[in-house]
Formats: structure tokens, sequence, C-alpha cells
């Protein structure tokens, strides 16, 4: 019964190669986002999006692209992945846009080499 | 976005209540204050929020004085599994579209809970 899930909790991968990370909600929340987590534990937005459509698009590379099949599920895919990419990705969700209350999922480890 | 500036790390022995204050000199009229709990290898959580005097739940208390300048989130009686990093966060809807609203974190206050 985990309110928000991603998956994989763990990715190692190359430079250059392209990786898809998934995030499902069952919360019913109508806003989901992906937030990065650097090594310093600094934790930035990057994209939001409210009943599927880009609400919030932070600058980050055109490498990164979420998308959102539907209200439950926010995909985030990279291209092209660089050693500077390996952080911790948060997906979160909001029972609305502008809630302040958002629920984290477990985050996954990306770890470029 | 109003900045925040809270210690870095605090230490406490179990059993004690734990007082965190947050400077937000800049906050905007709009502005709610978040505060938010990160355990090692997992997401934040959502704690409290609020907007002016005092606000608790079964968690935390979060103390706001008048002028909103600052804040203090208040843990009644520690335990070693409150070992966490504690972000205050202050901002508001501000309309829609890009940019409308986002929670920025700093780098937060490192509570550790001593036995």
């Amino acid at each position: 019964d985990t309110a928000v899930s991603q998956t994989p909790k763990y990715l190692v991968t190359q430079m250059g190669n392209d990786k898809s990370i998934k995030c499902e909600q069952n919360l019913g929340h109508d806003t989901m986002y992906w937030y990065k987590q650097d090594s310093k534990k600094f934790l930035k937005i990057m994209f939001s999006y409210n009943n599927k459509e880009l609400i919030i698009n932070e600058t980050v590379p055109n490498r990164f692209s979420p998308k959102s099949p539907d209200k439950a599920h926010l995909n985030l895919h990279i291209n092209s992945l660089e050693l500077g990419d390996s952080a911790v990705y948060f997906c979160a969700s909001s029972p609305r846009q502008g809630s302040v209350e958002q629920y984290f999922g477990p985050g996954t480890r990306l770890t470029v080499t | 976005l109003a900045k925040t500036t809270q210690p870095i790390s605090m230490d406490s022995y179990e059993g004690q209540e734990v007082n965190i204050t947050c400077s937000h000199n800049n906050i905007a009229t709009n502005d709610y204050i978040t505060w938010y709990q990160q355990f090692p290898s997992q997401g934040p959580r959502f704690i409290i929020q609020g907007y002016k005097t005092k606000v608790t739940n079964e968690v935390a208390s979060l103390f706001i004085p008048a002028d909103r300048k600052s804040s203090t989130l208040s843990l009644p009686r520690v335990s070693l599994s409150d070992t966490a990093v504690y972000y205050c966060l202050v901002g508001a809807l501000r309309g829609s579209g890009a940019g409308s609203y986002q929670l920025t974190f700093g780098k937060g206050t490192k509570l550790s809970v001593i036995p």
C-alpha cells in the first residue's frame, strides 16, 4: 500500500546511455513532481505535472524528458547520461497544484560511470 | 522566494524537547511556513505547516511570532528515531503557469539524538 513508489531504487549506468525512472502514486493526487538531490544534499525541483499537463519546467537540460501517461504516473527519461547526472531523484505528489504538503517517493539513486 | 536560514546541525539527548529556529526575514504576505523531515536514504516527509501564531499536530508544534520573520519547530521528547534532517521552507502559490509554486529546500538542520 505504498503511496508513492519509484523504480528502480538503484541505477548504475555508463555515460552516454539512455535510462528511465518510473513513478506511481496511488493517492489520487492531481499533481506530481520530479526532484533532484545532489551530492551536497540540495533538493531542487525539476518538473511538475498537474493532471498530466506540464506545469513547472525548471532549468533542466532537454536530455531530461518527463512523461505522464496518466494522473497516477510520472516517468523520467534521461538521454545521453553524463557524470553530473549522478544524484538521487525523488518523485513526489500532492493533492493539487500549489499544495505545500507533498508526498515523496523513496528515491532512485542514479550513478553514472 | 523567501530565503531561509537555519542551524546546520543540532544535538539532543533522548527525551528532551528540541527547538529548531528558522529565519526568513523577507517572508511575503502570502507565504506559508512549512517544515519537512528527511531520514537517510528516504524522501522528505511533510511535518507541519503554518501561517502565524501556533500550530500543533501529533508530531510537532510550530511557533510563529507576529512579525513572521522567524519560526520555531518544536519536537517534544525526542527519541533516537527523530534523528534526521529538518528543512524549513517558505513559499506560496503565486499564480498559474510555469514556476508558479515550488518547494525550495535549503541545507536543513541535521538533528542528532543521542542516547
